[in-house]
């Protein structure tokens, strides 16, 4: 499993509230991922980091904004968290082999 | 848009039957690489096909490659209950120095017991 750990993996918070997802890993991977997964929209890329303090815009990325001053933690935030934000957040790490490995999910709820 | 868009959106099958599954993406890949999805979990990784390949087998899985049409179909054979499941491509995007992964929109796959 690229001992990959999402927290928290299940959040409700209100509308304008500051929300910050946790990405964990233990393996020493460069490459970690955030995605977003929608009905309709498959997973869509927020942000992505090729190293600590090395990190780029995805297709989605706006109101998002991520943090990676180590190499095992690469953080998600909310600024100001809307209800078109209400989805479910996989992080990822890239192996060596190229091949990407997801976390469990974080299943966030803004109401 | 997407880079990777899989068809059809949703397929129903008896078990025992085989099911196929395509994806087209828009611009020049290392690998194109198939997940599945359970419903409620994580993507599970499945199989790599890299860009110089044409075919490759994994069990009850096989993938094509056909760089010159953009596209690669995943073939479940002899299809289970258990395969069940929404089934996605990704495509690899080197920009300026750095790889992005892309994912289509899925496949979600109903085998019938």
């Amino acid at each position: 499993d690229a001992g990959i750990t999402q927290s928290p993996r299940h959040k409700v918070t209100e509308t304008g509230t500051p929300v910050t997802l946790r990405c964990h890993q233990t393996e020493n991977h460069r490459y970690m991922y955030w995605y977003r997964q929608d009905p309709g929209h498959g997973l869509r890329l927020i942000h992505y980091s090729y190293g600590v303090k090395d990190t780029d815009k995805g297709e989605v990325s706006d109101g998002y904004s991520v943090s990676r001053s180590k190499t095992e933690d690469f953080l998600l935030t909310l600024e100001s968290a809307t209800s078109s934000q209400t989805s479910v957040y996989f992080c990822a790490i890239l192996s060596s082999g190229n091949t990407i490995y997801f976390g469990e999910g974080s299943w966030l709820t803004v109401v | 848009s997407q880079q990777g868009e899989e068809d059809p959106q949703a397929l129903s099958i008896q078990e025992g039957e085989n099911a196929t599954m395509n994806c087209s993406y828009k611009t020049s890949i290392n690998n194109l690489q198939w997940y599945r999805q359970n419903s409620g979990r994580g993507l599970v990784h499945l199989i790599l096909i890299r860009s110089n390949e044409r075919e490759k087998h994994s069990g009850r899985l096989r993938v094509t490659l056909d760089t010159s049409k953009k596209s690669s179909s995943l073939l479940i054979t002899a299809s289970r209950a258990a395969d069940t499941a929404s089934y996605f491509c990704a495509t690899d995007e080197w920009t300026s120095g750095t790889y992005k992964y892309i994912f289509g929109t899925g496949t979600r796959l109903k085998v019938l017991a």
